[in-house]
């Protein structure tokens, strides 16, 4: 059956610190593979999709970046963090049907 | 206006009551999907739809494409039930997800 890891599952950094928050997924082969971010009282957001190894694309304009350096593996990273990245971000993976698959999350606070 | 609306945003009930929440999208759609977040925030998928209705133990999902509506339906709710319902559309056109802002539900004893 498939899995989907994300950590850490919660985080403190301060402003202007990097980032680098990881998901992995078992069980599956190339899938299409997303991060989200779902920020204070507000509503999910698609930050970056992958539909392969080395490709990324980008939703929303913004300090974060993405990378897919394996297959199952799907890493959200920023140089500096500013205090607007705090929120809880969700990697989820899909197949060929239209379901998705969500990972715990992980919830970050940015100081 | 946001392509995916939900109704309530917020929902109170009695342990027993008859639960329903609305979601309305604007987009064409592949599929519609209902989540569960519970306060941890980890998400559940419940189910997802492109036609007619499903049923799973005491939710049940129905979607209406010709008048983009669904609805989600918790029969005899239960405190564990408790949670942040969310729905999310499967864009037609750009093959991603939009999803609504969510609907807090809360089930007293």
């Amino acid at each position: 059956s498939q899995t989907i890891h994300q950590w850490p599952a919660t985080l403190v950094q301060p402003v202007g610190s990097p980032l680098s928050l990881e998901c992995t997924v078992e069980g599956t082969s190339n899938p299409n593979l997303y991060w989200y971010r779902q920020a204070a009282g507000r509503g999910l957001q698609l930050l970056f999709y992958s539909v392969g190894i080395g490709q990324i694309s980008s939703e929303v304009p913004q300090n974060l970046s993405a990378s897919r350096p394996q297959d199952r593996q799907f890493i959200l990273s920023s140089k500096k963090l500013l205090l607007s990245d705090s929120g809880f971000y969700l990697c989820a993976w899909s197949g060929d049907a239209y379901e998705q698959y969500f990972g715990p999350g992980t919830r970050l606070t940015v100081t | 206006k946001n392509e995916v609306e939900q109704s309530p945003q917020n929902l109170t009930a009695q342990e027993g009551e008859f639960i329903t929440i609305n979601c309305s999208y604007s987009v064409g759609i592949s599929a519609l999907h209902w989540l569960q977040q519970h306060p941890g925030g980890g998400i559940v998928s419940l189910f997802m739809l492109s036609s007619g209705k499903k049923k799973h133990g005491r939710l049940i999902a129905t979607i209406n494409i010709q008048e983009k509506h669904s609805s989600l339906h918790i029969t005899a709710s239960h405190p564990r039930d408790s949670a942040v319902y969310i729905c999310a559309v499967l864009s037609y056109n750009t093959d991603k997800l939009i999803f609504g802002t969510g609907t807090r539900l809360q089930v007293f004893p």
